[in-house]
């Protein structure tokens, strides 16, 4: 079975700092991974992904994730953090199933 | 164009009473996906539909909780004699269909069951 781990539930940091969330997967074959948004009262928006071909992503807004299969990380990144970053993030994978599993989300707080 | 779109909004019931989600997928995507957020369970799968194939009901916790879709876009998620712990918020998604396309997610309908 498959499954994702995000680590740090909270994660804050200063306006211009770096951002980096961990994701890491577990599965016996090589997962497609996703990063999702969500803003208070909203749906998920993707960030990015990884299907294959070039394992470093770049997604909206400054974002990017590499994925390294000896590591089975997928972790998230950005150089400079912007108030409007402020949001919960999650970290999912698919193996084939076609549905999701989500990690348990990071909520990534950025302070003036 | 449009996204995908559920009603209610917000629904608040009372327990024991049927409820009735709808989700509107965006058009011409073939797979649609519910999916159940919750503070302690996090974000769950709970039934995918893909084109005229049976669906993958295998999230669904328990037999009080159905779904169908409709011409293959509209969809409903029926749950009856609901729990409080069927509080959550409902996430509906759609995608082209295919292994690793982007799903495209509602704004969600908030399920309070008093």
């Amino acid at each position: 079975a498959q499954s994702v781990t995000q680590l740090g539930s909270h994660v804050s940091v200063s306006e211009g700092a770096l951002v980096l969330l961990r994701c890491n997967y577990s599965s016996s074959v090589p997962p497609y991974l996703f990063w999702y948004v969500q803003y208070p009262n909203q749906g998920l928006q993707l960030l990015l992904k990884y299907t294959t071909g070039a394992t470093l992503v770049k997604g909206i807004n400054g974002f990017e994730a590499e994925f390294k299969k000896s590591e089975t990380s997928f972790h998230l990144t950005k150089p400079s953090a912007h108030m409007s970053d402020a949001a919960e993030y999650f970290c999912a994978s698919d193996t084939g199933r076609r549905a999701l599993t989500f990690g348990s989300g990071t909520r990534l707080q950025v302070q003036p | 164009g449009a996204g995908v779109s559920q009603s209610p909004s917000n629904k608040v019931t009372e327990k024991g009473k049927d409820v009735e989600l709808r989700c509107d997928p965006i058009s011409g995507h073939t797979a649609l996906y519910w999916y159940r957020q919750s503070l302690g369970q996090g974000l769950e799968f709970l039934i995918y539909f893909q084109g005229n194939s049976a669906p993958d009901k295998s999230g669904l916790p328990s037999d009080r909780f159905s779904a169908e879709r409709t011409g293959g876009s509209v969809s409903t998620l029926t749950i009856q004699r609901t729990q409080q712990e069927d509080s959550a918020v409902y996430l509906c998604a759609s995608s082209p269909g295919e292994y690793g396309d982007t799903q495209y997610f509602g704004p969600g309908t908030r399920l309070t069951v008093l």
